[in-house]
């Protein structure tokens, strides 16, 4: 069973650029969430989705920051027109309906803006 | 507000040592307390988690150890190996809410000589 699968794993944007982190949860998992490491810091929750749903968006930034969990498909994070302090580790996880507890991350992706 | 306080900072030990992270959270509303281990370039993986109706909880060499009234908990390992050299985060989680996110601490650097 492979676990959560985050692409790309290195991500360079230049300023004003946008950025599409892609994340598959594991097999059967229908939890979604993302959170960002800044250097130096512990992971920070950004938003936490189901299936075609936003459950909670309350740590994302207000602008220029947005998530989706299709039907089918990948949990995409978007950051348009990027700064460079987006520059981070974005990390996806996902759990399963019976064991909300246990959240299984991903490898990240690192996202450099220039 | 940093409502998971971690420390120190970064710990090192000989191996063989018994490296103790410490962790102190705010809200008394949180009743799940898991820690990951992360490895450079990896994301975070849980290791152990305790919920604050027992007081210390073993698997392996790892030990959480967890005092509710001052809202703190530990983690302790054992024989600490190089190999165990990695950033360990506490966290903590409110399950009774619908949001099912975890908050970090900051993290402890720990680096096990061999």
């Amino acid at each position: 069973n492979a676990g959560v699968m985050q692409n790309p794993r290195h991500l360079v944007r230049r300023r004003g650029q946008e950025a599409r982190l892609r994340c598959s949860p594991m097999k059967g998992h229908s939890h979604v969430y993302w959170y960002r490491q800044l250097p130096e810091e512990g992971l920070k929750f950004m938003v936490y989705l189901q299936k075609e749903n936003i459950i909670d968006e309350s740590g994302m930034p207000k602008e220029r920051f947005s998530a989706e969990f299709p039907k089918e498909g990948p949990s995409i994070l978007r950051i348009q027109q990027v700064v460079r302090g987006d520059s981070a580790a974005y990390f996806c996880a996902s759990s399963p309906s019976r064991d909300l507890l246990t959240q299984y991350f991903g490898p990240g992706t690192r996202l450099t803006v220039l | 507000q940093q409502q998971v306080k971690q420390s120190p900072q970064s710990l090192i030990v000989q191996k063989g040592g018994i490296p103790i992270i410490n962790c102190a959270y705010e809200n008394t509303a949180f009743d799940y307390f898991p820690w990951y281990q992360q490895f450079p370039g990896k994301g975070p993986a849980l290791l152990i988690a305790i919920r604050p109706d027992v007081s210390e909880k073993k698997e392996g060499r790892f030990t959480i150890s967890f005092n509710k009234s001052a809202k703190q908990f530990s983690l302790h390992i054992m024989d600490s190996q190089p190999g165990d050299s990695a950033t360990y985060f506490c966290a903590a989680f409110w399950s009774g809410g619908s949001n099912y996110k975890l908050t970090f601490g900051k993290g402890t650097l720990l680096t096990v000589n061999p």
